[in-house]
This record gives C-alpha cells, sequence and structure tokens, in this order.
C-alpha cells in the first residue's frame, strides 16, 4: 500500500520561492511525480523523478531521495498563475502502471 | 504527448440513475485510466481499462458500480451506475504519452453532480 504525505496549504510571495515537501512510503517505487493543478482544471505533468538527485526545469525543480522516501517540489521566482495545487503521486508496482496521489498543496502566491 | 477529450464535461443527475463518461484519446494506447477527485480531495485511480480484456478495478471500487468498457485503442467509458449524492466528483480519463514511458497525462474531466 501507499501512504503520501504533503502539506496542505502554503503561501508565498509573488518572487519568493516555495519548497513543497512529499514524503512516502511505498512497497513497490517506480518513480515520483508532480503534477499542477489550478482550480477547475485537470493535473498538467510537471516532473518525473525516478533516480536520486536534483530535475531542474526551468522555474521548477524536482528533488528525490529514495532512501529516505522523501521528495520536494521547488518553484522559484513565483509569479502569481502558479497558484495552484501541487500534486505529488507515486508510481508503483513491478509493471509501474498505477500513480497514488497524495492529497495535494494548495500553494497562493500573494503581490 | 496526447490529446484527451471527454464527454459531458459536466452533467447533474438524479439518484438511482446512471451516466456514461466517454474519453477518446488522439492517438493508440494500450492502458487507460480512470481517477476520481471528489471535492477538495486528491486523485484516486478507479480501474486500468486493457484493450481486449477486463478492466482492474482498485480497492473500493466494483465493476457492478462502475462498468467500463475498452472497445479500441483509443476510446473507453466509465458508467457511474445507480448514482448517489455521494457519487459527486470529476471523473478524470487518464494515458501515459506516447513515445514515453512516465508522462501520464489527464482529460479535462467530467464534473458529475448527483441531487
Amino acid at each position: 500500500g501507499q501512504n503520501i504525505d504533503q502539506p496542505t496549504e502554503m503561501t508565498a510571495t509573488e518572487g519568493a520561492i516555495v519548497q513543497i515537501n512529499c514524503t512516502y512510503q511505498t512497497s513497490g517505487f517506480n518513480g515520483l511525480f508532480w503534477y499542477q493543478q489550478h482550480a477547475g482544471e485537470a493535473p498538467t505533468f510537471l516532473s518525473y523523478n525516478v533516480l536520486d538527485g536534483l530535475e531542474e526545469k526551468g522555474r521548477f525543480s524536482s528533488f528525490l531521495s529514495r532512501s529516505k522516501g522523501y521528495s520536494y517540489l521547488l518553484l522559484k521566482e513565483l509569479q502569481m498563475k502558479d497558484s495552484a495545487s501541487y500534486l505529488c503521486a507515486v508510481r508503483e508496482g513491478a509493471a509501474g502502471n498505477k500513480l497514488t496521489f497524495g492529497g495535494g498543496t494548495r500553494v497562493l502566491v500573494k503581490p | 504527448s496526447a490529446v484527451i477529450s471527454q464527454k459531458p464535461s459536466r452533467d447533474i443527475c438524479q439518484r438511482g440513475t446512471s451516466l456514461t463518461i466517454q474519453c477518446q484519446v488522439d492517438s493508440q494506447v494500450t492502458m487507460m485510466f480512470w481517477y476520481r477527485q471528489q471535492p477538495g480531495q486528491s486523485l484516486t485511480l478507479i480501474a486500468t481499462a486493457n484493450q481486449g480484456s477486463e478492466a482492474t478495478y482498485e480497492s473500493g471500487f466494483v465493476i457492478d458500480k462502475f462498468p467500463i468498457s475498452r472497445p479500441n485503442l483509443t476510446f473507453s467509458t466509465l458508467t457511474v451506475s445507480n448514482m448517489s449524492p455521494e457519487d459527486s466528483s470529476i471523473y478524470l480519463c487518464s494515458v501515459f504519452g506516447t513515445g514515453s514511458s512516465y508522462e501520464q497525462y489527464f482529460g479535462p474531466g467530467t464534473r458529475l453532480t448527483v441531487t
């Protein structure tokens, strides 16, 4: 089974940096995803980590430590449009077909 | 990438009725996934639909309540049967992107309200 934890809400100021942590417990880890979801819209893919380390993609970076069951998503130079929910999801199983999502972190960017 | 469309985009249904949600993908895919997102909650996998075989349901979801069809490699339907207000949710179809083994894309969702 899966247990994926992330904070419920975070608030940050435009131009600042925010780090969203995600911890997980899994029986068959096969990668970790981060998605962004604006209110009323479908989730959109942000990043994927399967090996330890940092993956950087523009203003967004994602880090994974498999030994610690830990990941974070780093949002830099925050913009108002970054206000959204950020979902951590773990892919599990030998076939790696199933995604299990955390509860999501609602980020509010203030001017 | 993959482009996914869903019909209907939203519906309001009466208790006890059934609604069938359609999912169309712009490319052939082996697996299609159906998720539910209840108000204020994250996504929960309902089932995985493979073409030519029975869908695989997650714990807490059964075929009688959520029958799924997968007639070809670009299309699937999910039926929410004998609906109750607790079924009010957003239902999302999802697939892996073509040419990628890991990126998973979501349809726009179907917002269902049961009265």
